[in-house]
């Protein structure tokens, strides 16, 4: 099983359609876990953390679900320029060890 | 202002070839990476460095040196390049990692073509 993962899509929503990614991972001790954007040739870019309680920001919601080890991320009333990927990350304490893993992304279109 | 910036942006070379990619943050980061997005769009960490230290060293070729003269700049070396480093290389940059502290600054890329 790889360590973290993603449905790489894509997603092709309507505007204003309500769309969820999830992003599993493998290792229960992983401790921080975010979300990024990164649009088609551009750089990755922070969306938001995911907190315990889970957390919200606009239109999105991040949520965590330690028992079944994921991650949500919920886009409301999409617009078209949420079209991209989102890539989660995960942070795992090993030891001395500090490992970022990166999922491979979910492609988003949001089409007219 | 640019946050994190990268020369060159685009980078073709042969096979063979040393080349070096240079990156600056003006945030006042400790923490500074290198990531390479291969054409499959997998983002990999290569290196890490904090307050100009290695913190993070990946299983990357040895071909591959980081420097960071200071912990405003992290600069990636590539000896001996092979058609298989072709991809786009990322910057990065972040305050002293605690667990919360994780947002990470990135450069717009450098994109290797290796012919």
């Amino acid at each position: 099983r790889k360590e973290v993962e993603q449905d790489p899509g894509p997603f092709n929503v309507p505007e204003g359609a309500t769309v969820a990614f999830n992003c599993t991972y493998s290792n229960s001790a992983s401790q921080s876990f975010f979300w990024y954007r990164q649009d088609c040739r551009k750089e990755p870019k922070l969306l938001m953390s995911v907190y315990s309680s889970g957390n919200e920001d606009g239109r999105f919601t991040a949520q965590l679900n330690r028992a079944s080890q994921y991650i949500s991320l919920l886009i409301r009333d999409s617009k078209l320029s949420d079209s991209a990927t989102y890539l989660c990350v995960v942070i795992l304490n090993a030891g001395n060890n500090r490992k970022l893993i990166w999922g491979l992304g979910t492609s988003l279109a949001v089409n007219p | 202002d640019t946050a994190v910036s990268q020369t060159p942006k685009y980078l073709v070379t042969q096979m063979g070839n040393d080349k070096s990619i240079k990156c600056e943050q003006n945030l006042g980061h400790d923490t500074m990476y290198w990531y390479k997005q291969d054409s499959k769009k997998f983002l990999k960490i290569m290196f890490s460095y904090n307050n100009k230290e290695l913190i993070i060293n990946e299983t990357v070729p040895n071909r591959f040196s980081p420097k960071s003269p200071d912990k405003a700049h992290l600069n990636l070396h590539i000896n001996s390049l092979e058609l298989g480093d072709s991809a786009v290389y990322f910057c990065a940059s972040s305050h002293t990692p605690g667990l919360s502290a994780y947002e990470q600054y990135f450069g717009p890329g450098t994109r290797l073509t290796v012919t």
